[in-house]
């Protein structure tokens, strides 16, 4: 079963505390991954798309990468406007549809 | 680019009756949009998958005759909760991909409250 697992559930974080999210993927076929940001209320924020292993992206304090197995997002020197939750999507191969990771939630304290 | 709009953003309703919420994809063409469903501090939940000119597909226990989606354009989704319940009550999310984009991302709307009393 297809499956996409997102680590830590939670994360707080003191401003400039650089950290890394997760995101393992258990899929066959994988034609992308991606990565939003979603605000208390809103809907997701696209940030990055990684197609392939050894695929980097990068965005201000954000950075993403994408290895066969997983995916990190890497946050250097948050600030407190980066707290959000984060998720994670997968595309597979001969579906449109996108899954959705659980999520982590950042908090990040001034 | 890649602006998504729905409305209404909160609609409370009284049980028995119909809600009707629009997606609209302003600055690009959508042949495919996805609707969503999420509940409190959990992830996205696919609903169904809609494209422009023919039935939407539901997932896999998602009522269709009580959802009802129609995407008549390509700038354009509906999603009508029929004969809405309590259980109904939730946060609902739009998506849309741009068209001849079959491995782009999915651009969000910013969702519609839904409280059925």
């Amino acid at each position: 079963e297809d499956q996409v697992t997102q680590s830590p559930e939670a994360l707080r974080l003191q401003e400039g505390e650089s950290s890394s999210l997760n995101c393992s993927y258990t899929v066959s076929g994988l034609r992308g991954l991606f990565w939003y940001r979603q605000d208390p209320g809103k809907g997701p924020e696209f940030l990055f798309t990684l197609y392939s292993a050894g695929e980097e992206k990068e965005k201000e304090r954000l950075k993403a990468t994408l290895t066969k197995k997983e995916s990190f997002l890497h946050i250097t020197a948050p600030k407190p406007e980066d707290s959000a939750t984060y998720l994670c999507a997968v595309l597979l191969s001969g579906y449109q549809k996108v899954t959705f990771g659980t999520g982590t939630k950042l908090q990040v304290i001034p | 680019g890649a602006v998504v709009s729905q409305h209404p953003s909160r609609v409370i309703c009284k049980s028995g009756t119909s809600v009707k919420i629009e997606c609209r994809s302003l600055d690009f063409q959508a042949t495919t949009m996805f609707w969503y469903r999420q509940f409190p501090k959990q992830s996205l939940m696919l609903m169904a998958t809609s494209n422009e000119g023919s039935k939407a597909t539901y997932e896999q226990g998602v009522e269709k005759d009580k959802f009802l989606i129609n995407h008549a354009s390509l700038t354009l989704s509906t999603l009508t909760v029929t004969s809405a319940h309590p259980e109904d009550s939730s946060f609902y999310i739009c998506s849309a991909r741009k068209s001849g984009g079959t491995d782009s991302p999915l651009h969000f709307g910013n969702g519609t409250r839904l409280t059925v009393t």
